[in-house]
């Protein structure tokens, strides 16, 4: 168990329709990262917040919008799905890192929300 | 743009049969590179970080190596529990945050 909980686990919806992904972090973690995973596309980056501010964001589409909140939480909010959307999102968080900055990469995920858009 | 090729895409082993995966990669600069695993189902667990070439790091059956290029986890004697996805992944130097290029993984199955 990494410590970082998402819910819904599973999810099926219609095109058209918006999804909210819910995700806690671990204990004390600051950051929170979405990723998404599909067959063909692999696990690519979306999105990383850090103490409730966006400090990254990579190929997240304009439909798709995240946030975190004061007690760390985050959710994603997927819009206008299209079935290109369905896949296995992931969340994680990770540790602050320390001086040196060498834990950056060490990031504890979530079992992850399977989207199925029909 | 950052980019992670790994290969083979997917590799059956017989258990004690000691094979290499390999993740070749592009970036600017590194600030490090880094080894999960995935089981079916799950999201990916964290097995090492190598931070310069000539670095190598061990867990158990598996030792990562990595040079300039390129990143090999090595998996020796390998056992059915040892079956998994594993997944490269890059940081850059210029990344902001800490934003990580996977690649697209090696599918390693172990029957005994």
């Amino acid at each position: 168990d990494s410590g970082v909980t998402q819910t819904p686990k599973h999810l099926i919806t219609a095109t058209g329709q918006r999804v909210t992904l819910r995700c806690s972090p671990r204990s004390g973690d600051l950051s929170v990262y979405w990723y998404q995973q599909s067959l063909d596309q692999g696990l690519q980056f979306l999105i990383q917040y850090y103490n409730g501010e966006e400090r990254a964001k990579g190929n997240i589409l304009e439909r798709f919008s995240a946030q975190q909140f004061p007690d760390l939480h985050s959710e994603l909010n997927l819009s206008s799905l299209e079935l290109g959307d369905s896949a296995l999102y992931f969340c994680a968080s990770s540790a602050r890192p320390d001086l040196n900055k060498m834990n950056t990469g060490e990031l504890f995920f979530g079992e992850g929300s399977r989207l199925t858009v029909l | 743009e950052d980019q992670v090729t790994q290969s083979p895409e997917a590799l059956r082993l017989q258990e004690g049969e000691s094979s290499s995966l390999n993740c070749s990669y592009t970036v600017s600069g590194l600030r490090g590179l880094f080894w999960y695993r995935q089981d079916p189902g799950k999201g990916p667990e964290f097995l090492f970080t190598l931070y310069s070439a000539g670095e190598e790091k061990e867990k158990e059956r598996l030792k990562a190596t990595l040079t300039k290029k390129e990143s090999f986890l090595h998996i020796t004697a390998p056992k059915p529990e040892d079956s998994a996805t594993y997944l490269c992944a890059v940081q850059a130097l210029d990344a902001a945050g800490n934003k990580l290029t996977f690649g697209g993984g090696t599918r390693v199955l172990v029957k005994p």
